[in-house]
């Protein structure tokens, strides 16, 4: 079984610019989340879709951060302006279903560095 | 509102000797737990979850964890440890009810001395 696809897995820009980063989860998993883990820090939710509705997106900065999952499949973070504070590594998830009981499955990242 | 603290950043432990990394949650509902792993360059993989059933729970790799609600921790433990158990070591709680979110822990760096 295919795991969780993300690209690229690094990029560097300078402050202002945008990046975009996509994801393409398990196929016929249903939630897809969006986590971004800063350096020594644990990860930390940004958005979490169900098929291709917003279920959560209560810290994402949406004033620079945008994701969309347009089709229920595959999805986009986007960032936009950068800032220095925003270097991190972006995780992508997918699970089966909304309950948090069950098993997410993480790719292996997007890592961003922001000069 | 949900936490957890990991009590430790880094742990280093003896090929063959136990592993203990240490965690402690807080929460506003019975919680779910659970502990990740992350090998350098890999994705986070679920070790084990706790879901309100048995209070020990095993995991893949020899790996297990006790709930113990009076102390409110969720320790990791391994009898004996394995080179390939180098990697870093994350604590997770959830809410039962409410929003579907993970809390996760500043983790816990595991090195394995040959």
């Amino acid at each position: 079984e295919a795991g969780v696809a993300q690209s690229p897995r690094y990029k560097i820009i300078e402050k202002r610019q945008s990046v975009a980063f996509w994801c393409n989860p398990i196929s016929g998993h249903a939630t897809l989340y969006w986590y971004q883990q800063i350096l020594g820090q644990g990860p930390k939710l940004l958005i979490q879709f169900q098929n291709n509705g917003v279920v959560d997106d209560s810290q994402l900065p949406k004033d620079r951060f945008s994701a969309e999952r347009l089709k229920g499949v595959d999805s986009t973070l986007k960032i936009q302006p950068a800032k220095l504070e925003d270097s991190a590594v972006y995780l992508c998830a997918s699970s089966l279903g909304t309950g948090v009981t069950g098993e997410l499955f993480f790719g292996e990242g997007s890592r961003l560095t922001v000069l | 509102a949900q936490s957890v603290t990991q009590l430790d950043s880094h742990v280093s432990v003896s090929e063959g000797t136990p592993v203990l990394l240490r965690c402690n949650y807080s929460s506003s509902y019975s919680p779910s737990l659970f502990w990740y792993v992350q090998h350098p360059n890999k994705g986070l993989q679920l070790l084990l979850k706790y879901t309100s059933a048995a209070t020990l729970v095993k995991g893949i790799n020899g790996f297990e964890a006790e709930f113990k609600k009076s102390e409110t921790s969720f320790h990791l433990t391994k009898p004996s440890a394995h080179m390939s158990d180098a990697a870093e070591y994350f604590c997770v709680v959830s809410p039962q009810t409410g929003a579907n979110n993970l809390f996760f822990g500043t983790g816990t760096r595991l090195t394995v001395i040959p």
